[in-house]
């Protein structure tokens, strides 16, 4: 079992530059999630999604799109990098979509490792 | 609206001393409260969580927290820390007004364990 898989591990881009960050769970979890982590200010919810077909905005989703089209994938796309994107970003999964009852927080938050990403 | 207040950035400790992560929340509805823990290079993982019932909650590698309603707190407690405790600790907060539907972190503090 992979788990939560993002890709690439690292990235630099340009200012105006698009790209996807990639993130595949084998685990068969129907939410999920992108956060970005910037020092001193904790994680911050992008976008989520509650299953193939469905996105919903996060805190801070300007600047990023989102699309689900199989279970297993979750690109996350910069449609033109800007340097306030600079910022380490987690992909997460949970088999239960939160907030479907209580039973729905017995299946945690599954975290891949992270993409850091720096635009200049 | 949901929101979760660590306030200690950095707590240094020495091993086997005993530890308290501070974390308070603000919702005026019901609430899940959860710990995670991040080691250097990695994702988060779920240390342990409150959803009811008993207030004082057991989670992995020896660590517990007490939820104190009137005090709107989550304190995350270890008797006796180690070495590889050292990492960056997380309280989070999913309130009833959001339909428990998303998880609101605090900024996080890091725990550092010396000899």
């Amino acid at each position: 079992n992979a788990g939560v898989t993002q890709t690439p591990k690292f990235q630099v881009l340009k200012t105006g530059q698009s790209m996807t960050l990639q993130c595949a769970q084998d685990m068969n979890h129907e939410y999920m999630s992108w956060y970005r982590q910037d020092p001193g200010m904790g994680l911050r919810l992008i976008h989520y999604s509650v299953g193939a077909g469905i996105t919903d905005q996060g805190e801070v989703p300007n600047g990023y799109n989102v699309s689900r089209s199989t279970t297993e994938d979750f690109p996350l796309r910069l449609l033109s990098a800007a340097p306030s994107q600079t910022s380490v970003y987690f992909c997460a999964s949970s088999y239960s979509i939160p907030g479907q009852g209580q039973n729905s927080y017995n299946s945690p938050l599954h975290f891949g490792n992270g993409t850091r990403l720096t635009v200049t | 609206a949901q929101s979760v207040t660590q306030l200690d950035s950095q707590v240094p400790v020495f091993e086997e001393a005993p530890v308290e992560l501070r974390c308070n929340y603000s919702s005026s509805v019901s609430v899940y409260l959860f710990w995670y823990v991040q080691y250097p290079n990695q994702g988060l993982q779920l240390l342990l969580k409150y959803l009811s019932g008993s207030t004082l909650v057991k989670g992995i590698n020896g660590f517990e927290a007490e939820f104190n309603k009137s005090q709107t707190s989550f304190h995350l407690r270890k008797p006796s820390v180690h070495i590889s405790d050292t990492a960056e600790y997380f309280c989070a907060v999913s309130d009833l007004n959001s339909g428990y539907s998303t998880l609101t972190f605090g900024k996080g503090t890091m725990l550092l364990v010396s000899p």
